[in-house]
This record gives C-alpha cells, sequence and structure tokens, in this order.
C-alpha cells in the first residue's frame, strides 16, 4: 500500500524559502508524477506542480520563478522549494502521486497535509 | 488556462440525489476526476476518468460528463456524504492539474 507524508518547518518567515519533503512508502517513484498541491484556509485546491521519476518538472505559470521542485529516487522522497513567501503563501500543503500520465492523470493518492504558516 | 467552474454550494435532505456539475469548455473531450475532502481531511479520489469508482468508493457515487459538464452524482445522501467535492482535469495543451473551485455538499 502506497502512502505519502509531507514533511517540513511549520513556520516560515516572510521573505524566506519555504521547503517541504514528501516521503514515499511502499512503492517506487517510476512511471508516475509526484505532484504538490496547497489549499489556503477555508479555500479550494490548487495544483503547484509535478515532478516525474526523471526529474522533469512541470509548474503552475504564475509561480514558476519562485518553485523548484527535486526528486530523489534512492530515498523516495521528492521535494518543494518555493522562495521569497509571503502571507499569502500559508496554506495547508499536500503532495500527491499523479498516476495514468500527464494529459489526462488522476491523483490517486495523497498525504495527509503539512500546515504552512508565514508570519515573522 | 482552461478554467472549471462549480456552483459553490448544494443542499438537500437525507435519501435524495445529489447532482454537482463541473463546467468547462468542451469537458466532454476530458478525463474528470473527483474529489471528496472532509473538514480537517486530505481530499479523497471518489470518481476517476468520468466514471470508474476506486475500491472502497459506495456505488451510490457515480459520474458521467458529456458537451460542456461533467458530473458527480451521490444517490441516497447519507449525513456522511457532507464535504467538498473538487472536479479535476489535465489541461492538454500545457500538461497543467486543473481543479474546480469546489461545491460544498449540505444535507440537511
Amino acid at each position: 500500500q502506497v502512502q505519502l507524508q509531507e514533511s517540513g518547518p511549520g513556520l516560515v518567515k516572510p521573505s524566506e524559502t519555504l521547503s517541504l519533503t514528501c516521503s514515499v512508502s511502499g512503492d517506487s517513484l517510476g512511471t508516475f508524477h509526484w505532484t504538490w498541491i496547497r489549499q489556503p484556509p477555508g479555500k479550494g485546491l490548487e495544483w503547484l506542480g509535478y515532478i516525474d521519476y526523471t526529474g522533469n518538472t512541470n509548474h503552475k505559470s504564475s509561480l514558476k520563478s519562485r518553485v523548484t521542485m527535486s526528486i530523489d529516487t534512492s530515498k523516495k522522497e521528492f521535494s518543494l522549494k518555493m522562495n521569497s513567501v509571503t502571507a499569502a503563501d500559508t496554506a495547508m500543503y499536500y503532495c500527491a502521486r499523479l498516476a495514468g500520465g500527464v494529459g489526462s492523470g488522476t491523483l490517486d493518492i495523497w498525504g495527509r497535509g503539512t500546515m504552512v504558516t508565514v508570519s515573522s | 488556462s482552461y478554467v472549471l467552474t462549480q456552483p459553490p454550494s448544494v443542499s438537500l435532505a437525507p435519501g435524495k440525489t445529489a447532482k454537482i456539475t463541473c463546467g468547462g469548455n468542451n469537458i466532454g473531450r476530458k478525463s474528470v476526476h473527483w474529489y471528496q475532502q472532509k473538514p480537517g481531511r486530505a481530499p479523497v479520489l471518489v470518481i476517476f476518468y468520468d466514471s470508474d469508482r476506486p475500491s472502497g468508493i459506495p456505488e451510490r457515487f457515480s459520474g458521467s460528463n458529456s458537451g460542456n459538464t461533467a458530473t458527480l452524482t451521490i444517490s441516497r445522501v447519507e449525513a456522511g456524504d457532507e464535504a467538498d467535492y473538487y472536479c479535476q482535469v489535465c489541461d492538454g495543451g500545457s500538461d497543467h492539474v486543473v481543479f474546480g473551485g469546489g461545491t460544498k455538499l449540505t444535507v440537511l
């Protein structure tokens, strides 16, 4: 049974860099796209981007300059870095597995999420 | 970029049938997936590829997709179905993942 677990600081200061890691257990990272999604308090889901096992990435256009994604297949984990954060980046951050390809895929497995608050 | 439109809320009595719509330009040509999110919990996939149900999801949940509208149907609604529901597609041009704004289902 595949499980995902997010980890990282729950509090980040404005203008600093948010760093999160998602650990994958129960399966290898191959053939899927590993995805980051966030949800500000009381709001809807926002896709941030994904990375595949070769390191190819695709990001939401409005965040592209601030977001970096990486993957470590040996550790079975992938990471998100977002620089120059503001209060608007305060959200629950989820990692998820995109299955079925990037043209029509579904997010079939999600982590429990980790809350990140941007505040001084 | 591709836009998905959902009604903000749907309310109905227990035992009734809920229909939650997801509108998008020629969405019938895309694969639509639906997620249920209860308060304080991560989203859970309830319908994938328009009308398939993951194991463990009750048969009361079904989906359809045609033209400019995809629909999630929940038959014989129960109090436990109260949640936010999100539709999702992949935008073929950019390969971006797109979510609808979400629909809050209230069981009266």
